[in-house]
């Protein structure tokens, strides 16, 4: 089955301190590969969608990338409201129908 | 925002009881996924409707089972309650290019 594994678990920041979330995949065959932001105790709230190694997507502060093995989300001189937890997932088919798989998530706190 | 509603937001129940969770949408989506997501960990995939019919499965026993209504709307019910079905619970409609778009959760507390 493919597997997702996010890194770091947790990262605490300064305010404006820049830096990279890491997701690292095994898929028999890449159809994309998904970034969420999840706030506690809320649905994950979709991102961005990657198709293809070089691709990048961009939206505010976060920039997300992808190579063939892994992707990043960096995230440029943050602010404390993009304190939340960052999920990466791969779609994956069962039985016909299309699932995600996801990583466990990094969390993300900016300190002002 | 998604259009992806949930109802109850949260809920308390005891071992042995019954659940059940609804899910509705502002537009059609024809496909809608259930997942189960524990404190800490990414969610998990249950099942997915299309169309009415239950169309795959995670790793999930057959106390979990589901209902897609003709409006899309949807349930998931499950039966005989146990303290590690504590979790927030998520529908997701399927969108373009398999993009899935959530719902705010339910999140279901056991004792």
């Amino acid at each position: 089955e493919d597997q997702v594994t996010q890194s770091p678990e947790a990262l605490r920041l300064q305010e404006g301190e820049s830096s990279s979330l890491n997701c690292s995949y095994t898929v028999s065959g890449l159809r994309g590969l998904f970034w969420y932001r999840q706030d506690p105790g809320k649905g994950p709230e979709f991102l961005f969608t990657l198709y293809s190694a070089g691709e990048e997507k961009e939206k505010e502060r976060l920039k997300a990338t992808l190579t063939k093995k892994e992707s990043f989300l960096h995230i440029t001189a943050p602010k404390p409201e993009d304190s939340a937890t960052y999920l990466c997932a791969v779609p994956d088919i069962i039985q016909g129908a299309q699932k995600l798989v996801f990583g466990q998530g990094t969390r993300l706190t900016i300190n002002p | 925002e998604t259009g992806v509603t949930q109802s109850p937001t949260h809920l308390i129940k005891t071992r042995g009881q019954q659940v059940t969770l609804r899910c509705s949408s502002q537009s059609g989506h024809n496909t809608v996924s259930w997942y189960q997501q524990a404190l800490g960990q990414g969610p998990q995939f249950i099942f997915q409707y299309y169309r009415e019919e239950e169309n795959g499965r995670g790793n999930f026993p057959p106390r979990f089972s589901g209902l897609q209504f003709p409006n899309y709307s949807s349930e998931l019910n499950v039966n005989a309650l146990e303290l590690d079905d504590s979790a927030l619970y998520l529908c997701a409609m399927q969108g373009v290019r398999e993009t899935q778009y959530f719902g705010p959760g339910t999140r279901l507390l056991v004792l």
